[in-house]
């Protein structure tokens, strides 16, 4: 079956310890992106990778890390996470332009 | 920047009601417009999509039109139901690029 999976699918963490939530996908697609999801926001980009090594900054990049070392995985690293980086994240990739997302992960920063 | 604005909500509605959900864009060129549906608890699902003006994307009842004109592409479905409640977003994405630009996202709750 073709998806995207993101581990965990929850996390409560304390304000600076760093944590990794990984995104997979088995399309082979070469786009893929990071989203938060914030109420009356809707979704807003954080980082996108258009291939292997290569990422740029989405429209909130800040406090994130990622990293494309394989096609298929795509992890977001949140060296020193803050109360403010609470949301809801989404992970997609790509074919032509048609985006297929992961089923989220919501993060909760004490 | 590019932008789209979608209606306020929670829209509340009984079942085999009409349903429109109006969403607006700015962007230059010729972007695509989707909407995406998120089911409670899920991630986002693409509902329907429109690459250029006046194509029509339809899936599962929804109809939405590509308005160039009027910079507009408004969710339509004809008669709602129940499992029709979720949160649904409008998005387009620029004719050269794979970035989407959301809406805010619109509830829509589908009572019996």
């Amino acid at each position: 079956e073709a998806q995207v999976t993101q581990n965990p699918r929850y996390l409560i963490t304390v304000t600076g310890k760093k944590l990794t939530v990984t995104c997979s996908q088995n399309m082979n697609h070469e786009y893929m992106s990071w989203y938060r999801q914030d109420p009356g926001l809707g979704l807003r980009q954080i980082y996108y990778s258009m291939n292997v090594e290569v990422t740029d900054k989405g429209d909130v990049p800040e406090g994130y890390k990622v990293s494309r070392k394989e096609k298929r995985n795509f992890p977001l690293i949140l060296e020193s996470p803050s109360p403010n980086q609470t949301s809801l994240y989404f992970c997609a990739s790509s074919r032509n332009r048609e985006q297929y997302f992961g089923p989220g992960t919501r993060l909760t920063v004490t | 920047g590019d932008s789209v604005t979608q209606m306020e909500g929670p829209v509340t509605l009984s079942e085999e009601a009409f349903l429109t959900i109006n969403c607006t864009y700015t962007a230059t060129g010729y972007p695509s417009l989707f909407w995406y549906v998120q089911y409670p608890g899920e991630g986002l699902q693409l509902l329907l999509k429109a690459t250029k003006a006046d194509d029509k994307g339809s899936n599962k009842g929804f109809e939405a039109t590509y308005r160039k004109e009027t910079t507009s592409f408004h969710l339509e479905k004809g008669s709602v139901q129940v499992s029709d409640s979720a949160v649904y977003f409008c998005a387009l994405i620029k004719a050269a690029g794979n970035k989407l630009t959301f809406g805010g996202g619109t509830r829509v709750l589908v009572k019996p």
